[in-house]
This record gives C-alpha cells, structure tokens and sequence, in this order.
C-alpha cells in the first residue's frame, strides 16, 4: 500500500513551542501535500510540495522532503492553541493522477 | 464564497435502509471525491469523478454508488447501511487540467449513524 504513516501519532506541546511532524511513504511521488483536520470538520489543504522541490513555507509553517528518503516533515513555528488539529499527509502518486492517499495522521494538542 | 457544501451534517438511519448523502460545489471543478473517515483514521477514498467519468476504488463495496447529475453536484448512496457503514463521510472537489496535481477542497462531511 502507498499509504503514508506519520509520526508521532500524537503530539502535546505548550503554546508558543514549536512542533515537528514527519511522513514517510513508500513509492515514488509526483507531489506530497499536508492538510489540517479540526475535529468533526473536513480538512484544510496547508501547503503542496512537488518532487522536484526540497523545502516550502508557507507563514509558519515549512515543510521540507526528502525524496531519497521517501519522507517529509512539516514544521509548526510558534505554536498556537488554534494549531490544536490532526494533520495528514497525502501524496499523488504519478503525473496526472489525481487521487490522493492520506497518511495516517499526527494528532497535535497545544497546551495554553 | 465559493465553497464545498455538505448536506446534512448529521444523518441518522436504520440498519438496511437507503440513504442519500448530498454534496454541492461553487468552486466549477471538475473533480469531485467521496470519502469515508472512520474515527482516529485517514479519509479513504470510495470513488470519484473525473467530469464525468466515475472512477470506483477496486475495495468499495458495491453497497456504495454515486451519482454525478451535473457540475455542481454529486451524490453518494449506501443502499443497504450496515453497522460498519458508521464514519463521516467527506466530499472533496479539485481542478486538475491532466498531468497537474492540485490541492483539494473538503465540505465539512456528513456523520452517518447507524442504528
């Protein structure tokens, strides 16, 4: 299976701290996405990194991928108690396809 | 503001009995996708359109169907709901010209409960 897992599962952290998510994959990739889930919400696309690229910010936010590796991390600068989420990675797996397949998700508590 | 629109929230039927989930879109793309979340896990993908090709997922049950009347529309049943049929289920839209993937837009799901 392509699905990603993410690490950790669960994450708790004091406000203003920052917090690391990492996503490891299996195949190869056309691009890696992350998308933010409140609870009992649909998610909320973050940030798109492609292949070819190594690093992207997005505010306070920056991801980075490693394509040798088969993995990514996104990067929560100064967290706040609204960051307080589940975030999925999801990847597209070839040029044109336009399915995404999630990640298992990290689920990140900010303590105020 | 150009949205994903998911109606109803909250659903509630009987074991073995039809249901409609309903999903709208002002966005004018062309993709639409259904998924199931089940708690504490990913969305996976049951089927989606591309226009107006639908595109099943080889493990969708074939208690789940779709039905795409137009653009802005797209409906998914469960024709015979089962206990394990219980999740939210997520509607998502994307423009994708081939060959450049895009970000999706998600409605706010519909929990479907099943008693």
């Amino acid at each position: 299976s392509q699905q990603g897992e993410e690490d950790p599962q669960a994450l708790s952290i004091q406000e203003g701290e920052n917090a690391t998510m990492n996503c490891s994959y299996k195949t190869s990739i056309n691009n890696l996405q992350w998308y933010r889930q409140n609870s009992g919400r649909g998610l909320v696309h973050l940030i798109l990194i492609r292949s070819n690229e190594r690093e992207k910010h997005s505010g306070r936010l920056r991801v980075t991928l490693d394509t040798s590796k088969k993995s990514s991390s996104l990067l929560i600068t100064a967290s706040r108690a609204a960051d307080t989420a589940s975030y999925f990675c999801a990847t597209t797996l070839n040029f044109g396809n336009e399915k995404l397949t999630f990640g298992t998700g990290t689920r990140l508590t900010i303590i105020p | 503001d150009a949205m994903v629109i998911q109606n109803p929230r909250y659903q509630v039927t009987q074991f073995g009995k039809p249901v409609t989930l309903s999903c709208s879109q002002t966005l004018n793309h062309n993709v639409m996708y259904w998924y199931q979340q089940k708690s504490s896990q990913a969305p996976k993908l049951l089927f989606h359109y591309y226009d107006k090709d639908f595109n099943n997922e080889a493990d969708t049950p074939d208690n789940f169907q779709s039905r795409r009347p137009n653009t802005s529309f797209c409906f998914l049943d469960i024709r015979s709901p089962g206990l394990g049929d219980a999740a939210m289920y997520l509607c998502a839209t994307s423009i994708q010209p081939r060959g450049n993937n895009q970000p999706q837009h998600f409605g706010d799901g519909t929990r479907l409960s099943i008693l």
